[in-house]
């Protein structure tokens, strides 16, 4: 099955400590976007990358790190300097020329 | 000013009624609209997407695009209880990024 799969599902950070959110996808898309959900807030873009290395800052980067040494793979670390982690971490992936975006099932990210 | 503008609800409604969800914005080069549904602890799925102006219609729901007043709407024909998620608006100048509104939280109820 065609799809974006991000794990895990559940993560437990403790303060002071990087972690890093995996995303994949095989749907053989070119574009791939990582997006912070907060109550009230809707869905903020931190990364997106529409090509193989090279990647662009979203609207709230700071605190994040990307790479995309893959076409399907976009990991997000979420580093000791993001002062307010806990969120729900949604990847996305699009087709180059297209415009939808597909979601994955997203990660919760809780800082103990 | 955000871009994209959209009432946070909830909007609570009787099975069987006519839901209407809206969004404005505030850039006219957009040019992609998309709805997004999301239930509760998983990822949005892809509803339905509009270019430009007009209507689309697929199944109980219809999108309208009005470029001129920059204001998106999704109707929702005869709700149902599994209709109960939150509704989101995004759009897009052409394959940059997509833009999302906060979200609408709906609740039908039986």
């Amino acid at each position: 099955d065609g799809g974006i799969t991000q794990s895990p599902k559940y993560l437990f950070r403790k303060e002071g400590q990087n972690v890093t959110l995996s995303c994949e996808q095989n749907l053989n898309h070119d574009a791939m976007y990582w997006y912070r959900q907060d109550p009230g807030q809707g869905l903020r873009l931190i990364y997106y990358s529409q090509i193989v290395n090279d990647f662009q800052k979203g609207d709230i980067a700071e605190g994040y790190s990307v790479s995309r040494e893959k076409k399907e793979s976009f990991p997000l670390t979420v580093t000791s300097a993001q002062k307010n982690p806990t969120a729900f971490y949604l990847c996305a992936s699009s087709s180059k020329g297209d415009t939808e975006a597909f979601f994955g099932q997203g990660t919760r990210l809780t800082v103990v | 000013q955000k871009e994209v503008e959209q009432d946070p609800g909830p909007l609570s409604v009787p099975e069987g009624a006519i839901v209407s969800l809206n969004c404005t914005y505030s850039n006219s080069a957009f040019q992609y609209f998309m709805w997004y549904r999301q239930y509760s602890r998983k990822g949005p799925e892809l509803l339905m997407y509009t270019y430009s102006s007009g209507n689309k219609e697929d199944g109980r729901f219809t999108a309208q695009v009005d470029k001129s007043s920059k204001y998106i709407s999704l109707f929702i024909r005869d709700s149902q209880p599994s209709d109960s998620a939150t509704y989101l608006c995004a759009m897009r100048v052409n394959t940059d990024k997509l833009i999302f509104g906060t979200g609408t939280r709906l609740q039908v109820f039986p």
